[in-house]
């Protein structure tokens, strides 16, 4: 199946900071997303990128499909940025009702005050 | 967000008891998931459900056991389960099967 890698695994800043996080994935994608896990586990939507550049206030993604990879930006971090962050794609072959989401296994980030 | 909900959100079960975990999702959406994620391992995904008929069982063991009466509602059924079974289990839905998913806040399940 595909394999989804995320770099770095831990990522330690201080607040104001900006961070680049990356998600490598090993074959072609239908679907891309990126979500922020809270420490309470709530999975919170960020981007549905497959493809392109979208940006929702201080967070930005580019997914450059041809190449195999996505980044998440977040600039001038807050403390409230803190918890895990996914990639999760669907693999480009997979038939109509059998597509599903593969899950890097995420980057942990702590902002300091 | 109370797109999908999920009950309980915390639970503790012994390994000879049954019980249920409850999905149900206010979006209008037709395809529904059930995802397992255990310290140190990414999300695995255990049942897909589109239009109320299972779509994927993802080699998930016979103690769990999903049921999807109609497109907003999930249940998963434990029973027998083993103390390598704790973990945080969570709820997702799209509109149909390969579109945005959106999550719930998980049940965090622990056995004894």
């Amino acid at each position: 199946g595909i394999q989804v890698e995320q770099s770095p695994p831990d990522l330690i800043l201080q607040e104001g900071a900006n961070s680049t996080l990356r998600c490598n994935f090993s074959d072609s994608v239908n679907n891309l997303q990126w979500f922020h896990q809270n420490p309470w586990g709530q999975l919170i939507n960020l981007f549905y990128i497959p493809s392109g550049t979208k940006q929702n206030g201080r967070l930005s993604a580019t997914t450059v499909a041809t190449e195999r990879y996505s980044l998440l930006y977040i600039s001038s971090s807050q403390t409230t940025d803190s918890g895990v962050y996914f990639c999760a794609v669907e693999d480009g072959r997979s038939n109509f009702g059998n597509e599903k989401l593969t899950f890097g296994t995420g980057t942990r980030l702590t902002i300091i005050p | 967000e109370t797109g999908v909900t999920q009950t309980p959100r915390h639970l503790v079960m012994g390994m000879t008891n049954k019980k249920s975990l409850k999905c149900e999702q206010h979006l209008g959406h037709n395809a529904m998931y059930w995802y397992k994620q255990s310290a140190k391992k990414p999300l695995e995904l255990m049942f897909v459900y589109s239009l109320e008929e299972r779509v994927e069982n993802n080699s998930v063991p016979s103690r769990f056991s999903p049921e999807c009466p109609n497109s907003s509602h999930l249940f998963l059924h434990l029973h027998t389960l083993q103390p390598e079974d704790s973990a945080l289990y969570l709820c997702a839905s799209s509109q149909q099967t390969g579109y945005e998913q959106f999550f719930g806040p998980g049940t965090r399940l622990t056995v004894l």
